[in-house]
């Protein structure tokens, strides 16, 4: 079974650019997770897609981060104008379904990105 | 809201030695799960050992166990015969149930785990 899958794995951009970054779950799983890990920290959770829905955007900056998951599958994650707080490390994770303790998360590799 | 607290940034350990991560987290949930994930260099987050907090009994996995202490909110994993691959950031973290958060994770800061030969 293929893992979730990231791209880029590393990304360096100036502040004020626009940066995206791509997801693709295990297939089956209907729940899609975005986290932003900053350095020396724990990750947190940005944005929560079932299947195509959104369920949990409560911490996503919406003056500047946007995501979408076309079709129930893919999703992109994008910062736009990106600041300088914004560099740290952008992990998906997905699971079968929300509800229950077997939904385990499954977490791709991430993808850095640095903000100069 | 929940929290989720590693007191221990930093830990070593002699290879083959038993190590113990704390945990501590903040909860009003009678109902809830709580996982220990691994990060090594690169980045990659790896489910270690998971706990559903109805069950009295702590779960172990292989050289991973942990103590569950429900009425104390306290969460430890212990590695017994550490090996040179167990070096890795440990995060602690916890999970409502879906009527209540939709399944997010809240993580802990981590603990830098980092074993001598």
């Amino acid at each position: 079974e293929a893992g979730v899958a990231q791209s880029p794995r590393y990304k360096i951009i100036e502040k004020r650019q626009s940066v995206a970054f791509w997801c693709n779950p295990i297939s089956g799983h209907a729940t899609l997770y975005w986290y932003q890990q900053i350095l020396g920290q724990g990750p947190k959770l940005l944005i929560q897609f079932q299947n195509n829905g959104v369920v949990d955007d409560s911490q996503l900056p919406k003056d500047r981060f946007s995501a979408e998951r076309l079709k129930g599958v893919d999703s992109t994650l994008k910062i736009q104008p990106a600041k300088l707080e914004d560099s740290a490390v952008y992990l998906c994770a997905s699971s079968r379904t929300v509800g229950g303790l077997k939904e385990t998360q499954y977490f791709g590799p991430g993808t850095r990105l640095l903000v100069l | 809201a929940q929290t989720v607290t590693q007191s221990q940034p930093e830990m070593s350990v002699q290879e083959a030695e038993t190590v113990t991560l704390s945990c501590t987290y903040d909860t009003s949930e009678s109902d809830y799960y709580l996982f220990w994930y691994k990060q090594p260099p690169s980045r990659q987050m790896i489910l270690v050992i998971r706990q559903e907090a109805y069950k009295q009994q702590n779960a172990t996995e292989n050289r991973f166990s942990v103590n569950f202490q429900k009425a104390a909110k306290s969460f430890s994993l212990k590695i017994s015969d550490s090996q040179l691959g167990d070096a890795a950031m440990y995060f602690c973290a916890y999970r409502s149930p879906f009527y209540n958060q939709g399944g997010k994770l809240i993580f802990g800061q981590g603990t830098e785990l980092s074993v001598k030969p």
